[in-house]
């Protein structure tokens, strides 16, 4: 596609409840990251995916919250029982190489709220 | 490992008089350097990049940044704000040579007074 796809573009869930968060990549980059923004807050890392290497998860809040990558392309975010605290927008972006030169292009995100 | 202090969360200029953005960064690697922009309920843009070419970036809508190594600094200006230019401003460092994830600032807001 033209550009970072994130779906759905807001989820209002209850809290205990598990909730999927789906991005979609540009076709062809290698490189597929994960954030946070809470209200009035920074971006805050949670995974980076590079590749065939294993995912960089240093970001990640709890064992509540993982993620994944099928085939090199779509990534799924999952939290497991949702609390109120994990109310944010969630970003996806992706990026063309492993090098760092390389900018990241960023989604619409993803407006999480649990109820 | 990469880190990036911008030295104030918010910045209120009068329309049409010069805007400083202030980003210090700590790397053990040579970095690669960004700023984003962020407008009210809209996605994140690049405004501009160093990648270890000159040291003067330009980038869109008139700002422009200079990396100074000696202060391991890389702050934003622009010559003239504009009312369009209110929005939050992220600095971002990223290791250069190889993959790596990319380390956000907490953000300056920017403020316009007309």
């Amino acid at each position: 596609g033209a550009g970072v796809s994130q779906s759905p573009s807001n989820k209002v869930t209850e809290k205990g409840k598990d909730v999927e968060l789906r991005c979609d990549p540009i076709s062809g980059h290698t490189a597929l990251y994960w954030y946070r923004q809470s209200l009035g807050q920074g971006l805050e890392f949670l995974i980076y995916f590079q590749g065939n290497s294993a995912p960089d998860k240093s970001g990640l809040p709890s064992d509540r919250f993982s993620a994944e990558r099928t085939g090199g392309s779509v990534s799924t975010l999952t939290i497991q029982r949702t609390q109120q605290e994990d109310s944010a927008v969630y970003l996806c972006a992706s990026s063309l190489a492993s090098q760092g030169d390389t900018e990241a292009f960023f989604g619409q995100g993803t407006r999480l709220t649990v109820v | 490992a990469q880190s990036v202090t911008q030295l104030d969360s918010h910045v209120s200029v009068s329309e049409g008089t010069p805007v400083l953005l202030r980003c210090n960064y700590s790397s053990s690697y040579s970095p690669s350097l960004f700023w984003y922009v962020q407008h009210p309920n809209k996605g994140l843009q690049l405004l501009l990049k160093y990648t270890s070419a000159a040291t003067l970036v330009k980038g869109i809508n008139g700002f422009e940044a200079e990396f100074k190594k000696s202060e391991t600094s890389f702050h934003l200006t622009k010559p003239s704000a504009h009312m369009s230019d209110a929005a939050e401003y992220f600095c971002v460092v990223r290791r250069y040579s190889s993959a790596s994830k990319i380390i956000f600032g907490s953000g300056t807001r920017l403020s316009i007074r007309p």
